[in-house]
């Protein structure tokens, strides 16, 4: 299996740009995750799907951040409109997940390093 | 809630030293624990898990980490360090509930030199 597979792999943009990052998970992974990485704010996790459906968004900054899912190898995360602040790295990652007290590992992606100017 | 905290955001050891990065856990139900590396401009990698079977866990690499209920500890440690274990480290737990949610740690980077 190729891995969880992140495009782009680095994005530059303009302040109030559209950026749109994608996602292919690992066939058979019924979860996805996407994270934000920030040196102030380490790790965070901003969603998660199970079967392509959003379970948790909590983690989603404001809304200008979305997030979609629609089939089983495919999930995107939009800003817009991009600020500066937004600037990160963008890890996707996919787990089978067994359930309620599922220990099943994430796997991640390379990231995808934005930098909004 | 749980919660992971790692002391030390940086550790410097020389190659062929213990390694030792620390993790404290806060959960009010028994936790799963997880120790990743992230080596520069890459994804994190699992490096072992616990999930309450053996205390002592053994993942690749050479590193290996004992979960201490006692202590609420779970620290990451390696015999002999090598110039390639230079990465950032993080120790995560599972969030109550279960659906795999993880809290990551702030990482630790670890610096090797010669």
């Amino acid at each position: 299996d190729a891995g969880v597979i992140q495009s782009p792999r680095h994005e530059v943009t303009e302040m109030g740009q559209e950026v749109t990052l994608r996602c292919k998970p690992i066939s058979g992974h019924d979860y996805l995750f996407w994270y934000r990485q920030t040196m102030m704010r380490g790790l965070e996790l901003l969603i998660y799907f199970n079967n392509n459906v959003p379970i948790d968004d909590s983690g989603m900054p404001e809304d200008r951040f979305s997030a979609k899912m629609p089939n089983a190898s495919f999930s995107t995360l939009k800003i817009q409109p991009s600020e500066p602040r937004d600037s990160a790295v963008y890890f996707c990652a996919s787990s089978r997940g067994l359930g309620a007290t599922s220990t099943d590992t994430q796997y991640f992606g390379p990231g995808t390093r934005l930098t909004v100017l | 809630a749980q919660s992971v905290t790692q002391l030390g955001s940086h550790v410097s050891v020389s190659e062929g030293a213990l390694v030792l990065l620390r993790c404290n856990y806060s959960s009010s139900v028994p936790p799963y624990l997880f120790w990743y590396v992230q080596y520069p401009n890459q994804g994190l990698q699992l490096l072992l898990k616990y999930t309450s079977a053996a205390t002592l866990v053994k993942g690749i690499n050479g590193f290996e980490a004992e979960f201490k209920k006692s202590e609420t500890s779970f620290h990451l440690t390696k015999p002999s360090a090598h110039m390639s274990d230079a990465a950032e480290y993080f120790c995560a737990v599972t969030v109550s509930g279960g659906y795999n949610k993880l809290i990551f740690g702030a990482g630790t980077r670890l610096a090797v030199h010669p």
